[in-house]
């Protein structure tokens, strides 16, 4: 069965400091893996996907996250937090092979950014 | 492309009454999931189609839940006898594909209360 879980339900920082948003998961096949923003009162909107290739990904508003299998992490990271970054996150991963589509969500990450 | 909209945006019932959720997903996506979530969790699966088939329910379904895909366009989300536990956020994706590596779009939810 695969599972996810992202250490701090709350995270703060400063505008400007360095975000760092952990997800590691669980997975007995290779995951597809993805990190979701979710904005007061609107819908989940993809951040960036892991799926093959590259374990480094870039996404939308300068976040990234790295996949690292050894550690079964795939944290997101941002150099510098903005303002209308406060959202919270949802880390989610997928079954890798086969193709059922359905996602496995982390319980999210509320971001803080202080300015 | 409009996105994915979900009727009503919110709805509120007494225990006991059957309640109906519309979702409209991007036209042309083949595939649209259905996922519950409530506060301060994650999204948890449910369903979902391929066109008009179910492929998969969750446990979470029970047999108070039926969802449905008509000609593989809209889909609804029925709940009948409802809960106090049914309340929660509703949340419908949908995406173009049959795998895994598919990026879902959501809607903005629907926002079910049970007094």
């Amino acid at each position: 069965a695969q599972s996810v879980t992202q250490l701090g339900s709350h995270v703060s920082v400063s505008e400007g400091a360095l975000v760092l948003l952990r997800c590691n998961y669980s997975s007995s096949v290779p995951p597809y893996l993805f990190w979701y923003v979710q904005y007061p009162n609107q819908g989940l909107q993809l951040l960036l996907k892991y799926t093959t290739g590259a374990t480094l990904v870039k996404g939308i508003n300068g976040f990234e996250a790295e996949f690292k299998k050894s550690e079964t992490s795939f944290h997101l990271t941002k150099p510098s937090a903005h303002m209308s970054d406060a959202a919270e996150y949802f880390c989610a991963v997928s079954h890798g092979s086969g193709n059922t589509g359905k996602l496995i969500f982390g319980q999210g990450t509320t971001l803080q950014v202080k300015p | 492309d409009t996105g994915v909209s979900q009727n009503p945006r919110h709805k509120i019932t007494k225990r006991g009454q059957n309640v109906t959720f519309r979702c409209d997903p991007i036209s042309e996506h083949n595939r649209l999931y259905w996922y519950r979530q409530t506060l301060g969790q994650g999204p948890e699966f449910l369903t979902y189609f391929q066109n008009e088939a179910q492929l998969e329910k969750s446990r979470l379904l029970s047999d108070r839940f039926s969802a449905e895909r008509p000609k593989g366009s809209f889909s609804t989300l029925e709940i009948q006898r409802t809960e106090q536990g049914d309340s929660a956020m509703y949340l419908c994706a949908s995406s173009l594909g049959d795998m895994g590596r598919d990026t879902q779009y959501f809607g903005p939810g629907t926002r079910l209360t049970v007094l």
